[in-house]
């Protein structure tokens, strides 16, 4: 089954502190890809990033900074020095041929909330 | 590269009415999707759309549902006899097949309320 857990439902910190946001999947391809994104107040999901399962190079992009696991299958998400505006909902999403290539399978989301 | 739009924003319908909705995806990409978003939930796959072929359709699409794309332009989804259940966010995704897997870009979503 294509499945990706975010345990965290809700994760409250305060400015400038950093969080890291947990996704763990499941999966019977070998060949996949992995997403985040970022859904603010507006309603409008907006992407983050793609990963390939063959490419297990962590990554940092400013702020964010993520880390491919697939011994654990895990894929997580930390925000250094966080800030309000990152407050927003967070889904970890997967694509492989076994969801067609076209279905994208989303978490439930981690919601977070940064405080001045 | 003015984004997907969605339209209406919001939408409140007395239960048995029928609703549509309607999706302009960014206007070089041939892949459209629809999603349903519940509170507290992750989106859920309805349908997708390559130019103007509906490919796949979700279980969750039931018979009360209808999608298209007439000319791989614009989509819509219609909802007849609504039921309270109906209730949710209605996400729509655009996407070039350029690349495998690609990244998708959504819409501000309709926001349906069924009374």
């Amino acid at each position: 089954a294509q499945k990706v857990t975010q345990a965290q439902t809700e994760i409250s910190v305060v400015e400038k502190e950093d969080v890291t946001l947990d996704c763990v999947y499941e999966t019977r391809d070998t060949t996949y890809y992995l997403f985040w994104y970022k859904q603010p107040p507006s309603g409008e999901l907006v992407f983050l990033i793609r990963r390939n399962s063959f490419d297990e190079q962590n990554e940092i992009s400013g702020r964010y900074s993520w880390n491919f696991q697939k011994s654990t299958s895990s894929f997580n998400f930390t925000i250094t020095a966080s800030q309000v505006v990152d407050s927003a909902v967070y889904f970890c999403a997967l694509t492989g041929p076994n969801t067609g290539g076209f279905k994208t399978i989303f978490g439930a989301g981690t919601r977070l909330f940064v405080k001045a | 590269d003015t984004g997907v739009s969605q339209n209406p924003r919001h939408k409140i319908t007395k239960r048995g009415q029928n609703v549509t909705f309607r999706c302009d995806p960014i206007s070089e990409h041939n892949r459209l999707y629809w999603y349903r978003q519940t509170l507290g939930q992750g989106p859920e796959f309805l349908t997708y759309f390559q130019n103007e072929a509906q490919l796949e359709k979700s279980r969750l699409l039931s018979d009360r549902f209808s999608a298209e794309r007439p000319k791989g332009s614009f989509s819509t989804l219609e909802i007849q006899r609504t039921e309270q259940g109906d209730s949710a966010m209605y996400l729509c995704a655009s996407s070039s097949d350029r690349l495998e897997n690609e990244k998708l870009f959504f819409g501000s979503g309709t926001q349906l309320s069924v009374l």
